[in-house]
């Protein structure tokens, strides 16, 4: 069964600090892949998403994302966090034409100012 | 604000009462979505409906009942809900090639 793992369930970090949130999935096809951010008391809002094409993937906000096939992960960067980075972040994953997504459990980042 | 508008943001129903969550999308995508989210946790499918027909249903209690009565709108209606039913709904669309978008959500408690 596909699954995606997210390493980090809490981070807390200073602002100006690097971020990197690990993302690891199993399936062995074609995969679409896909970074959400919700900020407390907030939707759900996409961050990236990879179909195809450059691994490096560059966001809203100043995110980016790497996708690298051969270890089955695409981990959320950003060089330098704010204090308004401070949410839930979730990576997702979709295989080929399925309609369904699959969900990591989410990350908590509090940036302290 | 978001394309996809969910109504109402906030919703306080007994559990013997009927109610309904609508949402709308005028972004032309012919998927929408029902998720079930709960605090600090990812969204949970409950429906997925692709060209208006009812594609998922993840085991949803019949409780809810999906309803896709054209391409832009999507509703679930509420009955005889539990207090373990208060949560998030969140619906979602998707295009070809475009990530899921989704709505601001309702915020459900049952009482």
């Amino acid at each position: 069964a596909q699954s995606v793992s997210q390493h980090n369930h809490h981070v807390i970090l200073s602002e100006a600090a690097s971020l990197e949130l690990g993302c690891n999935y199993s399936y062995g096809g074609t995969v679409n892949l896909f970074w959400y951010v919700q900020y407390p008391g907030q939707h759900l809002q996409l961050l990236l998403k990879y179909f195809s094409g450059d691994p490096l993937v560059k966001g809203i906000k100043g995110f980016e994302a790497e996708f690298i096939k051969s270890k089955f992960s695409f981990n959320l960067r950003k060089p330098s966090v704010q204090w308004s980075d401070t949410a839930e972040y979730f990576c997702a994953v979709n295989a080929g034409n399925n309609r369904k997504l699959i969900w990591g459990l989410g990350t908590s980042l509090a940036v302290n100012p | 604000d978001t394309e996809v508008t969910q109504t109402p943001k906030h919703l306080v129903m007994g559990m013997t009462n009927k109610k309904s969550l609508k949402c709308e999308q005028h972004m032309g995508h012919r998927a929408m979505y029902w998720y079930k989210q709960k605090a600090k946790k990812p969204p949970e499918l409950m429906f997925v409906y692709s060209y208006e027909k009812l594609s998922i249903n993840e085991s949803v209690p019949s409780r809810f009942s999906p309803e896709c009565p054209n391409s832009s709108l999507l509703n679930l209606h509420l009955h005889a809900l539990q207090p373990e039913d208060s949560a998030l709904y969140l619906c979602a669309s998707q295009g070809r090639r475009a990530g899921y978008t989704f709505g601001s959500g309702t915020r459900l408690t049952v009482v």
